[in-house]
């Protein structure tokens, strides 16, 4: 069975650290999709990342990267330079392949990013 | 372009009552999924539409249940509603299949059942 897990529930952290959140998933197939979500207040999920099984090169999206690692089934996230703005809900998800196959979310991290 | 609406944003039941949610999705997008968030349960699949059909369905009972018009507006109705089914309820739009994740949420309905 796929399953994801987050396990900080919660994470404060001062303006300007960066800050890493954690995803370890387990799934049984060999081509599957890892995301990243971000939830903010007002409620709507945005999507951050997507990334296949096949690519496990490190992403960097401006203060944002991603670190994919099939060897321990873990896809984490940081924050570089940290604002308040990034305070959030984040969710790590995991999905297969096949047109039925069910996107699966981790409980999320929320994180709080202090003036 | 106009994002994913969902209405109402808040409304309040009784049990045993029912309930409808509206979904407008991007347009274009044919893909319509549907989710649970509670506090306890986290973020759950309930079903996904795509060009009217029902593509994928979640573990949920039956009185959970969806439709997707022409125009790609999708509506889920939950019956005889219990105090657990108190959530936020949010829909997706896409335009591939929701297992390819890119996903476009709305801000969600959100339900309290009494």
């Amino acid at each position: 069975a796929q399953k994801v897990t987050q396990a900080q529930t919660e994470i404060s952290v001062v303006e300007k650290e960066d800050v890493t959140l954690d995803c370890v998933y387990e799934t049984r197939d060999t081509t599957y999709y890892l995301f990243w979500y971000k939830q903010p207040p007002s409620g709507e999920l945005v999507f951050l990342i997507r990334r296949n099984s096949f690519d496990e090169q490190n992403e960097i999206s401006g203060r944002y990267s991603w670190n994919f690692q099939k060897s321990t089934s873990s896809f984490n996230f940081t924050i570089t330079a940290s604002q308040v703005v990034d305070s959030a809900v984040y969710f790590c998800a995991l999905s297969g392949p096949k047109r039925d196959d069910k996107i699966i979310f981790g409980k999320g991290t929320r994180l709080h990013i202090l003036p | 372009k106009a994002g994913v609406t969902q209405t109402p944003r808040y409304l309040i039941k009784t049990r045993g009552q029912q309930v409808t949610l509206s979904c407008s999705p991007i347009s274009g997008h044919r893909s319509v999924s549907w989710y649970q968030q509670t506090p306890g349960q986290g973020l759950q699949f309930l079903f996904e539409y795509f060009s009217e059909t029902q593509r994928n369905k979640g573990n949920f009972p039956g009185r959970f249940s969806g439709r997707q018009f022409s125009n790609s507006r999708s509506e889920m109705n939950v019956s005889t509603l219990e105090l657990g089914d108190s959530a936020l309820y949010l829909c997706a739009s896409s335009l591939g299949g929701q297992n390819t994740g890119e996903l476009f949420f709305g801000e969600g309905s959100r339900l309290t059942v009494l």
